[in-house]
């Protein structure tokens, strides 16, 4: 159980585009959801955590304009990079948890990444 | 900001011999996990660890936590060539789940 399905998996485009990546509970409600960035070889950066029906908390550094995140259902949360450059170009990654998986022992369950490339 | 920092970076062993990775950081913790993470892959959750626990075993795995020095350490027995990918650990310091990764440590099981 708890499985997260992340989509796309891989995303190339022109610089201007904007990109939407879903990230869905599939077996469980996700009250929360945090979405990550990785660049190669290097660790991940919390951006933000969305929990359902508000709006989301940016970490320190990340443009909320830049990324918007909805978390509009229990099971869906989305990431848009808008207006997207090169600079953007990064593994995006998701991740879900409720209440129920905090107090047990595997509390956040991750997507398997959205490769970003904007040409 | 990161907190959490990995050592070593990389390490490249011969299969059947154990692996070990240490992970240290700087502030008070509710729980420290370690995920494990495959090229270009999503994070496989590995074990947890809470702040008043000190050892913890699930099958080859074996992850201890010294809340005085601030570490933790995985280690790996018996490895397999299919142990190798990059290990994380990571920091929840309130138990909300708002987690601070290590930079992780580059595992190679070599056949």
């Amino acid at each position: 159980g708890a499985v997260v399905s992340q989509h796309p998996s891989r995303v190339i485009c022109k610089s201007g585009t904007s990109v939407k990546i879903e990230c869905r509970s599939l077996d469980f409600q996700a009250t929360t959801m945090f979405w990550y960035r990785q660049f190669p070889k290097q660790s991940l950066m919390l951006m933000a955590t969305s929990n359902e029906g508000s709006k989301a908390t940016y970490e320190q550094g990340v443009e909320k304009d830049k990324f918007l995140i909805n978390h509009a259902s229990l099971t869906l949360s989305t990431l848009t990079v808008t207006s997207a450059h090169p600079e953007d170009s990064s593994f995006y990654i998701c991740s879900a948890s409720n209440r129920e998986l905090i107090v047990g022992n595997q509390p956040q369950h991750f997507g398997d990444g959205t490769r970003l490339s904007i040409l | 900001s990161q907190q959490g920092e990995e050592d070593p970076q990389a390490l490249s062993i011969q299969e059947g011999e154990n692996a070990t990775m240490n992970c240290s950081y700087k502030t008070s913790i509710n729980n420290l996990q370690w995920y494990r993470q495959n090229s270009g892959r999503g994070l496989v959750h590995l074990i947890l660890i809470r702040s008043n626990e000190r050892e913890k075993h699930s099958g080859r795995l074996r992850v201890t936590l010294d809340t005085s020095k601030k570490s933790s350490s995985l280690l790996i027995t018996a490895s397999r060539a299919a142990d190798t990918a990059s290990y994380f650990c990571a920091t929840d310091a309130s138990g909300a789940q708002k987690l601070v990764f290590g930079q992780g440590t580059r595992l190679t099981i070599n056949p």
